[in-house]
């Protein structure tokens, strides 16, 4: 039991590329969400599952993708990186009225 | 969700029981109560929930009173890995935001 794994754990981006933030989780967790958090904040919610084919937008949701093919998967996708998205990105997931178990995260940087 | 207020900062020393506070005076009926912490720039790690009974799980024990206005999260021995920001939130975990708002914590300092 892995919990929740987060690939890559650090990223050099240029400004335009796109990139895959990959999440996988194997407690066969229904909620599974991203976070983005800055330095000196809080956690930001950028986008959220409650189950394989549903996805909604959460605060921040501007210049992401996600898509929920399979319970376990939830990768989030940046269309044309921007330096604004320089942050470190957490993916979680839960069940029933259990809290959350996040990752280790990813240290993104766009350049 | 039901706002929460914690002290800003908190020390124990390593091996003596921490307990942290945490006031939830507008909690609804069908709000748990959640403890996070994050080890500096680490993922927050989720530390136990409840409802209304005590709970206990191998990292720590949450006592809530009796009108769940406010709780307690008992650290029983702590050490100095447990030097961390720790988080009170109150959230419905059913047809509630799945946004977590952590809000500013309390920061314990385990001292040797």
């Amino acid at each position: 039991n892995a919990g929740v794994t987060q690939t890559p754990k650090f990223q050099v981006l240029k400004t335009g590329q796109s990139m895959t933030l990959q999440c996988a989780q194997d407690m066969n967790h229904e909620y599974m969400s991203w976070y983005r958090q800055d330095p000196g904040m809080g956690l930001r919610l950028i986008h959220y599952s409650v189950g394989a084919g549903i996805t909604d937008q959460g605060e921040v949701p501007n210049g992401y993708n996600v898509s929920r093919s399979t319970t376990e998967d939830f990768p989030l996708r940046l269309l044309s990186a921007a330096p604004s998205q320089t942050s470190v990105y957490f993916c979680a997931s839960r069940t029933g009225v259990g809290g959350y178990t996040f990752g280790s995260g990813t240290r993104l940087t766009v350049v | 969700d039901a706002k929460t207020t914690q002290p800003p900062s908190m020390d124990c020393a390593e091996g003596r029981a921490a307990n942290l506070p945490c006031n939830h005076s507008t909690i609804s009926g069908n709000e748990y109560v959640y403890w996070y912490r994050q080890i500096h720039s680490q993922g927050p790690q989720y530390i136990i929930h409840g409802l209304k009974n005590n709970e206990t799980n191998e990292m720590a024990s949450l006592i809530i009173t009796e009108d769940r206005k406010s709780s307690t999260l008992i650290l029983p021995h702590a050490t100095l890995r447990d030097t961390a920001v720790y988080y009170c939130i109150v959230r419905r975990p059913q047809g509630g935001s799945e946004k977590l708002v952590f809000g500013k914590g309390t920061k314990l300092t385990v001292n040797p």
